[in-house]
Order: C-alpha cells, then sequence, then structure tokens
C-alpha cells in the first residue's frame, strides 16, 4: 500500500534552532512531492515542490531534499522563528495515481519565543 | 487574489439535511479535488475532476456526490448529512499539462457539523 508517514506528529523548539521535519514514503515511482504549512483554522499554502527528477529545492530559509531510493524527503527549516509555527504536511504524488496526492498526517511545529 | 475558493465556510446541519459545497478557481485549471481533514486521519480524498464535466472516486466517496458542469466549478453535494461526515473540507485544484507537474493549490476550506 502508498502511504506517506511523518516522525514526529508534534515537535518544539526555541526560536533561532535550525530544525529537519521527515517524511517517508513507501513506494520510489513518484513524479513529485510537494510540502504544505497549515496554520490552525486555514486551508494549506504550497511551500516547495520537488519533481522526481531533482534533489533539492530551496526557498528562503527552507530547503526540502528528496532521496528517491531511500523513500524519504526532509524540510529544514534554518534559524526558526514563531512565525513558523504551524503544522507541516509533505504530500506525494505516485506514478500510478494520476494526478492525486496522497498526504502524511503532518508535524505540528511550535517555536517557542 | 487568484487562487481557489470555497463557499460556505462554515455551516451547522442536522443529520439527513442536505447541502451543496461550491468551491471556484480562476486559475484555468484542468484538474480539481475534494478532501476532508480529520483528526489522526490526515487529508483523505473523496472525489475528483480531471476537466469539465468528469468526475472520479476517490478514497472515501461514500455519502458524496460531485459536479463539474463548469471548468472552473467544482460542487460537492451531501444527501442526507450523518454525524460522520462533520469534517473539514478543502478543495484543491491543479494543472498538469504533459510531462510538466505542477503543484496544488488549496481553498481555505468549510468547517461542517453534522449534529
Amino acid at each position: 500500500k502508498q502511504e506517506v508517514t511523518q516522525i514526529p506528529a508534534a515537535l518544539s523548539v526555541p526560536e533561532g534552532e535550525n530544525l529537519v521535519l521527515n517524511c517517508s514514503f513507501t513506494d520510489s515511482a513518484i513524479y513529485n512531492l510537494q510540502w504544505f504549512r497549515q496554520d490552525p483554522g486555514k486551508g494549506l499554502t504550497s511551500l516547495l515542490l520537488i519533481q522526481s527528477s531533482q534533489r533539492e529545492q530551496t526557498s528562503g530559509r527552507l530547503n526540502a531534499s528528496l532521496d528517491k531510493s531511500s523513500g524519504r524527503s526532509t524540510l529544514y527549516i534554518a534559524a526558526s522563528q514563531p512565525g513558523d509555527s504551524a503544522t507541516y504536511l509533505c504530500a506525494v504524488r505516485w506514478e500510478t495515481s494520476g494526478s492525486r496526492l496522497t498526504f502524511g498526517e503532518g508535524t505540528q511545529l511550535t517555536v517557542n519565543p | 487574489n487568484a487562487g481557489v475558493t470555497q463557499t460556505p465556510k462554515f455551516r451547522v446541519l442536522k443529520t439527513g439535511q442536505s447541502m451543496t459545497l461550491l468551491c471556484a478557481q480562476d486559475m484555468n485549471h484542468e484538474y480539481m479535488y475534494w478532501y476532508r481533514q480529520d483528526p489522526g486521519m490526515g487529508l483523505r480524498l473523496i472525489h475528483y475532476s480531471v476537466g469539465e464535466g468528469t468526475t472520479a472516486k476517490g478514497e472515501v466517496p461514500d455519502g458524496y456526490n460531485v459536479s463539474r458542469l463548469k471548468k472552473q466549478n467544482f460542487l460537492l453535494g451531501l444527501e442526507s448529512a450523518a454525524p460522520s461526515q462533520t469534517s473539514v473540507y478543502f478543495c484543491a485544484s491543479s494543472r498538469i499539462s504533459g510531462t510538466e507537474n505542477y503543484g496544488y493549490t488549496f481553498g481555505s476550506g468549510t468547517r461542517l457539523t453534522v449534529v
């Protein structure tokens, strides 16, 4: 079964710390992987999209990596800020699933001032 | 701003009532989706559409119907609401052209409570 797992479910860090969020997937045959941010009571905002041929993508303080062979992706957040507090979800588009995405359950990040 | 708009944002229904959730996008995306989000279960796909006039079942389609009469709109219907359909519903759209893969854009959600 094609599944996406995010560990840990929750993470609390002090402001200024660099941190890594993990995403693992069970099938390496993917088109792309997307990281989203969700604030409480809000919709999902796309952060980074990594195509299957890419190893990483960067946007500001965010860097996402992809290792298809091991079924893993990481989201690195540099110099974390309280405004980074949110739930971060990764989602995979499998080669066999058309345009549909499979989501992980997310990591709830709290950055303490 | 361009994007995905969902209406209504909140709704309380009594068991057995019906309602329609509306999703509209102005990005000329071919693909549209309805997801539900529940604590501990993440986002699950209800139905989706790959173009005007076409719909398909997702992971949890039972109790829902959809229609895509216009490219920009995707409607989600509940014919006879049940408490198990209490959830937050998200609409999303995406554009895929040939071998190019583009990301998803999500609406802000509809919080539905069935009592």
